[in-house]
């Protein structure tokens, strides 16, 4: 049974802390998403990469927020430093094909 | 005005009811059409996928799409009680891009 996996699964930390979440996607999709999900937003995109190479991270807070893709099955969020702002749900998903498939996200707090 | 509208609810059915759920949308450049369920502090689930306008129907579940009228429905038939969860609209311009989502739908459905 293919599935996104994402770690941690639960974060706490201080303000002004780093954050690394991480993301396996599904073997053999060549694209990924980090989405963050708020009450007040919804869900909203934050980067894509496709073929490891970055296609949009116009949703990123360039100063603070970092995304990677190492290699092919890992893709990583990074903060620092965070802020109690950044308390979210944050999904990796990825595609294949035109459809996308969602990771079970890390729960964020800072405090 | 947000690019993706969607009534927040939440929505109260009997179990066996049929639920009807819509989005309005104003980019006509969309082009695919997804409907996700969230159940509490799980990752969205690919519920289904339209690609242009038309109907889909899988199970007890229906999807409509009306590009003319930038309209898109899910509609549940014989809802039961597990049904009760966040009902996602996803739009997205073209295969493996981003998805810009509605806020969703809180459905419960009373046993």
């Amino acid at each position: 049974d293919a599935r996104v996996t994402q770690t941690p699964r639960d974060k706490v930390t201080e303000m002004g802390q780093e954050v690394t979440m991480r993301c396996q996607p599904i073997l053999g999709h060549n694209t990924v998403f980090w989405y963050r999900q708020t009450m007040m937003q919804g869900l909203e995109l934050l980067a894509y990469f496709r073929n490891r190479a970055p296609l949009d991270d116009s949703g990123m807070p360039k100063d603070r927020f970092s995304a990677e893709m190492p290699d092919a099955t890992l893709a990583t969020l990074k903060i620092q430093p965070s802020e109690p702002r950044d308390s979210a749900v944050y999904f990796c998903a990825s595609s294949g094909e035109e459809t996308q498939y969602f990771g079970p996200g890390t729960r964020l707090l800072v405090l | 005005q947000k690019e993706v509208e969607q009534d927040p609810g939440p929505l109260s059915v009997p179990e066996g009811a049929i639920v009807s759920l819509n989005c309005t949308y104003s980019n006509s450049a969309f082009q695919y059409f997804m409907w996700y369920r969230q159940y509490s502090r799980k990752g969205p689930e690919l519920l289904m996928y339209t690609y242009s306008s038309g109907n889909k129907e899988d199970g007890r579940f229906t999807a409509q799409v009306d590009k003319s009228s930038k309209y898109i429905s899910l509609f549940i038939r014989d809802s039961q009680p597990s049904d009760s969860a966040t009902y996602l609209c996803a739009i997205s311009e073209g295969g493996r891009r981003a998805l810009t989502f509605g806020s969703g739908t809180r459905l419960q459905v009373q046993p």
